[in-house]
């Protein structure tokens, strides 16, 4: 079964705390590749990362880091100093062979001033 | 700055009423995905064109909804008749056609209200 589970629904945040979003994934495939979307209030998804399932490397871009770990099939995502800007909603996601994006619930971040 | 864009972007409807919504893709792109949203279900996908043929439509309503790419840069969804339970946003997707794990570039979506 392909599966992104997203465990937290929603969380909440004081400005300039770090935070940490987690995803698990499921699926049979050996190369398949990893997504991150933010969905700000304004409803477009923007995409911030993608990661293939043969780079474990951990990755930085700013405030934001990824942390890939296929033993334990997670791909989470770490917001430092937060800003009240972040808050929206993520997805992670799993792109398989058949090019279908398999979407997580999504966690609603709210970071409060 | 190459974007997918859609049409029109808010649509409020009365139950029974057909409605369509438009999707033009980045130029160059030969795969188009739609997909739906809804606070229940999350993002789910609809259907799957590839070089415009419909690769897979298993996500969709069969009875009221139907998809087309008429060309290259024109994407339909279409509902006929809609319904409550239709209310939700309507992404479509482009991405280039590298022969498989295509990205996707998404549009900024359709919000349907069905009354």
């Amino acid at each position: 079964a392909q599966k992104v589970t997203q465990a937290q629904t929603e969380i909440s945040v004081v400005e300039k705390e770090d935070v940490t979003l987690d995803c698990v994934y499921e699926t049979r495939d050996t190369t398949y590749y990893l997504f991150w979307y933010k969905q700000p209030p304004s409803g477009e998804l923007v995409f911030l990362i993608r990661r293939n399932s043969f780079d474990e490397q951990n990755e930085i871009s700013g405030r934001y880091s990824w942390n890939f770990q296929k033993s334990t099939s997670s791909f989470n995502f770490t917001i430092t100093a937060s800003q009240v800007v972040d808050s929206a909603v993520y997805f992670c996601a799993l792109l398989n062979r058949d090019d279908k994006i398999i979407f997580g619930k999504g966690t609603r971040l709210h970071i409060l001033p | 700055d190459a974007r997918v864009t859609q049409t029109p972007r808010h649509k409020v409807t009365e139950m029974g009423q057909e409605v369509t919504m438009r999707c033009q893709p980045i130029l160059g792109h030969n795969t188009v995905f739609w997909y739906r949203q809804t606070m229940m279900q999350g993002l789910e996908l609809l259907a799957y064109f590839r070089n415009r043929a419909p690769l897979d439509d298993s996500g969709m309503p069969k009875d009221r909804f139907s998809a087309e790419m008429p060309d290259a840069t024109l994407a339909t969804l279409k509902i006929q008749p809609s319904e409550p339970r239709d209310s939700a946003v309507y992404f479509c997707a482009s991405g280039p056609d590298r022969g498989t794990y295509n990205e996707q570039f998404f549009g900024p979506g359709t919000r349907l209200t069905v009354l």
